[in-house]
């Protein structure tokens, strides 16, 4: 357990309204990690950060935006939600070569 | 994408039987890991095997690789009910950041 939290972990929202996903460390790690999971694809990432205010995109970044304020906190942005982003949402953080994984947002669009 | 690709994409067996997952990947790679995910949860590492080793061994798993094919192996022996979950295997590919590409999953249902 490296005490990642994600809030909200429920979500349902309306197409083109903004949704903010929160993914809370307790341990200072360095880099930290948002990713998408949706049936056939796996774990792709969307952006990641490599400290604070110093973040990167992944694979999948359009339509996300993140901010790094302080060291625990990797915030992910759903400008104007859409039915595509309809997924479940993982945090991680990586601790050597490993990445541990938070419980996961399951959000839907509608 | 450089995904992982695992093989099979379910695995069904009965509890005592060993469960063989296969992945495999494009590039040249620093380490290659195995996550499991239990329904409705983040996923959990299992082990890392680096480049330059070919065999990996922790409790009831075995990894190997096989750089020249450009695959892995995760094998689960005396498999248990407690065993089913989706298994990943997550490639390093020299990328700065410590980035991950994880492949599409196998399903393993080990019926008691």
């Amino acid at each position: 357990d490296a005490g990642i939290t994600q809030s909200p972990r429920h979500k349902v929202t309306e197409t083109g309204t903004p949704v903010t996903l929160r993914c809370h460390q307790t341990e200072n790690h360095r880099y930290m990690y948002w990713y998408r999971q949706d049936p056939g694809h796996g774990l792709r990432l969307i952006h990641y950060s490599y400290g604070v205010k110093d973040t990167d995109k992944g694979e999948v970044s359009d339509g996300y935006s993140v901010s790094r304020s302080k060291t625990e906190d990797f915030l992910l942005t759903l400008e104007s939600a859409t039915s595509s982003q309809t997924s479940v949402y993982f945090c991680a953080i990586s601790r050597g070569d490993t990445q541990y994984f938070g419980p996961g947002t399951r959000l839907t669009v509608l | 994408s450089q995904q992982g690709e695992e093989d099979p994409q379910a695995l069904s067996i009965q509890e005592g039987e060993n469960a063989t997952m296969n992945c495999s990947y494009k590039t040249s790679i620093n380490n290659l890991q195995w996550y499991r995910q239990n329904s409705g949860r983040g996923l959990v590492h299992l082990i890392l095997i680096r480049s330059n080793e070919r065999e990996k061994h922790s409790g009831r798993l075995r990894v190997t690789l096989d750089t020249s094919k450009k695959s892995s192996s995760l094998l689960i022996t005396a498999s248990r009910a407690a065993d089913t979950a989706s298994y990943f295997c997550a490639t390093d590919y020299n990328n700065a950041g410590n980035m991950l590409t994880f492949g599409g999953g196998t399903r393993l249902m080990v019926k008691p």
